[in-house]
């Protein structure tokens, strides 16, 4: 079956310009999940949902970062006034909920900021 | 907070060669523990996971054990193979919270 897809899949964004990427989970995922990745490291939490409920956004960097999931499905990072230390690569998971789930990986939107 | 650190890459094997990547973590409570891989080209994936102390996962001849005596939860496979040449990362997530803590990440080369 299809998997966790994002778009675009790459973004070049002057500073100070907003940006809105896309998450596609997978059909039926309860859990969705933001990370950002820097160069060489490993995934840092952004934010999570349950259905359409944001149950923890403790990882946003700052109040110029939104996630919604409105109908508990498709999801949408917002960045606005976007900042040279914005670029990464952003990655969406879902999962189908429940302690210890395991999370499925989209391929990631790598935006730069210029 | 909780963390996790696991090893500096790269490291280089040969086909055949024991793999060991190394993997503590700082954690409140009772972490479940992860392993997740990224092949070139691809998103990341689960390898394994363990939930509870001693429960050891496993997957595709990988290995590795939950060990809450010494914070530990080391990759290991007895024979790698050029195919799994990848990033590995380790990563732990709290009871009945959502937040997942990831390493920086091990890139594991394998020569034929």
């Amino acid at each position: 079956g299809a998997g966790v897809s994002q778009s675009p899949r790459y973004k070049v964004a002057k500073r100070g310009q907003d940006v809105a990427l896309r998450c596609d989970p997978i059909s039926g995922h309860v859990s969705l999940f933001w990370y950002q990745q820097a160069l060489g490291q490993g995934p840092e939490f952004l934010t999570y949902f349950q259905n359409e409920a944001q149950l923890d956004k403790s990882g946003l960097p700052s109040d110029r970062f939104f996630a919604e999931r409105p109908e508990g499905s498709v999801s949408t990072l917002k960045i606005q006034r976007t900042q040279q230390e914005d670029s990464a690569v952003y990655l969406c998971a879902s999962g189908r909920g429940g302690d210890s789930e395991t999370q499925y990986f989209g391929p990631g939107t790598r935006l730069l900021v210029l | 907070g909780n963390s996790v650190t696991q090893m500096e890459g790269p490291v280089t094997l040969s086909e055949e060669a024991f793999l060991t990547i190394n993997c503590t973590y700082t954690a409140t409570g009772y972490p479940s523990l992860f392993w997740y891989v990224q092949y070139p080209g691809e998103g990341l994936q689960l390898l394994l996971k363990a939930t509870k102390a001693d429960d050891k996962g496993s997957n595709k001849g990988f290995e590795a054990t939950y060990r809450k005596e010494t914070t530990s939860f080391h990759l290991e496979k007895g024979s790698v193979q050029v195919s799994d040449s990848a990033v590995y990362f380790c990563a732990l997530s709290d009871t009945g919270g959502f937040k997942t803590i990831f390493g920086a990440g091990t890139r594991l080369f394998v020569k034929a």
